[in-house]
């Protein structure tokens, strides 16, 4: 069976350091892969999608970046943090239907 | 373009009552229909989708839904509310034959009363 991991699970970071977000896929090969970001009180924002290694694409303008070096592996990157970065980050996988991981909890002060 | 609406950011039931979520979708192609729910801090997980056949979906915990395409709806039910059943429920929408890219609604939280 399929499994996705993220971590870390929780996260606390100052305003201006750099992020890395990890999210790996098991028991599948060629996976879509997607990071999404949920704010607190508010629904869930597409953030970046992947068809394949090194294929990115971005839905919304941002601070962020993502990379997939690996096959099942999706990497949610910033050079420097904002406030606004806080949030509940979801790293899914699909092939007709979208499975998520647990979510990473980034707070950034 | 594709949109979902769910009527209700808040939605409060008795245990034991009808539960009662709604989702309404505008696609220009037949759509695949989703059902999630969303315990507090954890991922998102499936209840129950609609892709074709048979219109009445059953899901996971006693869930239901049914895709009325006349009405653009994909309405979420439980015959009787746990108090369990406490969360955020997102009903989702895919082209069908899309890659598995999904258009969310804005989410409904579910209370549950003693």
């Amino acid at each position: 069976s399929q499994t996705i991991h993220q971590w870390p699970a929780t996260l606390v970071q100052p305003v201006g350091s750099p992020l890395s977000l990890e999210c790996t896929v098991e028991g599948t090969s060629n996976p879509n892969l997607y990071w999404y970001r949920q704010a607190a009180g508010r629904g869930l924002q597409l953030l970046f999608y992947s068809v394949g290694i090194g294929q990115i694409s971005s839905e919304v303008p941002q601070n962020l970046s993502a990379s997939r070096p690996q096959d099942r592996q999706f990497i949610l990157s910033s050079k420097k943090l904002l406030l606004s970065d806080s949030g509940f980050y979801l790293c899914a996988w699909s092939r007709e239907t979208q499975y998520f991981g647990p979510g990473t909890r980034l707070l950034v002060l | 373009a594709q949109s979902v609406t769910q009527l209700g950011s808040h939605v409060s039931v008795s245990e034991g009552a009808l539960v009662l979520l709604r989702c309404n979708y505008s696609s220009s192609v037949p759509p695949y229909l989703f059902w999630y729910v969303q315990y507090p801090n954890q991922g998102l997980q499936l209840l129950l989708k609609y892709t074709t056949g048979a219109t009445l979906v059953k899901g996971i915990n006693g869930f239901e839904a049914e895709f009325k395409k006349s009405e653009t709806s994909f309405h979420l039910t439980k015959p009787s509310a746990h108090m369990s059943d406490a969360a955020e429920y997102f009903c989702a929408v895919s082209p069908a034959g899309n890659t598995g890219k999904l258009i969310f609604g804005q989410g409904t939280t579910l209370q549950v009363k003693p």
